[in-house]
């Protein structure tokens, strides 16, 4: 079964630093691959998908930017923090070719003070 | 455009008694219809889905959902509430036809409390 391992699974950082947060899959090859970030444990909102490597689609402008350097590597990053930028952030996945259901890591939950 | 609506930000159940947590949608064509359970800090983990056949699903933890397509609703029910069922659930939906990778539409989520 398909498996996604999600890290780290808490950041506490200053406005303005850096931000890399990743996730690998396993289990299932070509998955197409998203990030989310979910605001005071309510709806989801997309932020990026992939569906391959390098190739990356942007949901929402704004400070953060998604690499996918390979198959299974998904990562969120930003070069520098700003307050809004905390939340609950969810990595996903879907096998390419099924019925559209996805999997899902355990979250990054960052607070930017 | 697809869209998922889920009427309740809450509902409070006594245990032993059965739930039903509420869920429409709108999609063009034919709709892959998917229940989603998170519970605190944690990722979502998948309950059941619906793409064809038979209207009453059954999925995890003795969940089970019906798909009625006149009313466009796939509302979750189970018979016998546990308190460890409280948690957020979340309704998503995909349409057949959408080729766009972005996937699924998700509902804003139902807090469900079963109080002992």
């Amino acid at each position: 079964s398909q498996t996604i391992h999600q890290w780290p699974a808490t950041l506490v950082q200053p406005v303005g630093s850096p931000l890399s947060l990743e996730c690998t899959v396993e289990g299932t090859s070509n998955p197409n691959l998203y990030w989310y970030r979910q605001a005071a444990g309510r709806g989801l909102q997309l932020l990026f998908y992939s569906v391959g490597i390098g190739q990356i689609s942007s949901e929402v402008p704004q400070n953060l930017s998604a690499s996918r350097p390979q198959d299974r590597q998904f990562i969120l990053s930003s070069k520098k923090l700003l307050l809004s930028d905390s939340g609950f952030y969810l990595c996903a996945g879907r096998t390419s070719g099924n019925t559209g259901e996805l999997f899902f890591g355990e979250g990054s939950r960052l607070t930017v003070l | 455009a697809q869209s998922v609506a889920q009427p309740e930000d809450q509902v409070n159940v006594a245990e032993g008694n059965p739930l039903t947590v509420k869920c429409t949608y709108s999609v063009s064509g034919n709709p892959y219809l998917f229940w989603y359970v998170q519970y605190p800090n944690r990722g979502l983990q998948f309950l059941l889905k619906y793409i064809t056949g038979d209207n009453l699903v059954k999925g995890s933890y003795g969940f089970e959902a019906e798909f009625n397509k006149s009313q466009t609703s796939f509302h979750l029910k189970k018979p016998s509430a546990l308190v460890s069922d409280s948690a957020l659930y979340f309704c998503a939906v995909r349409g057949l036809s959408s080729g766009s990778a972005r996937q699924l539409t998700f509902g804003s989520g139902t807090q469900l409390t079963v109080l002992p």
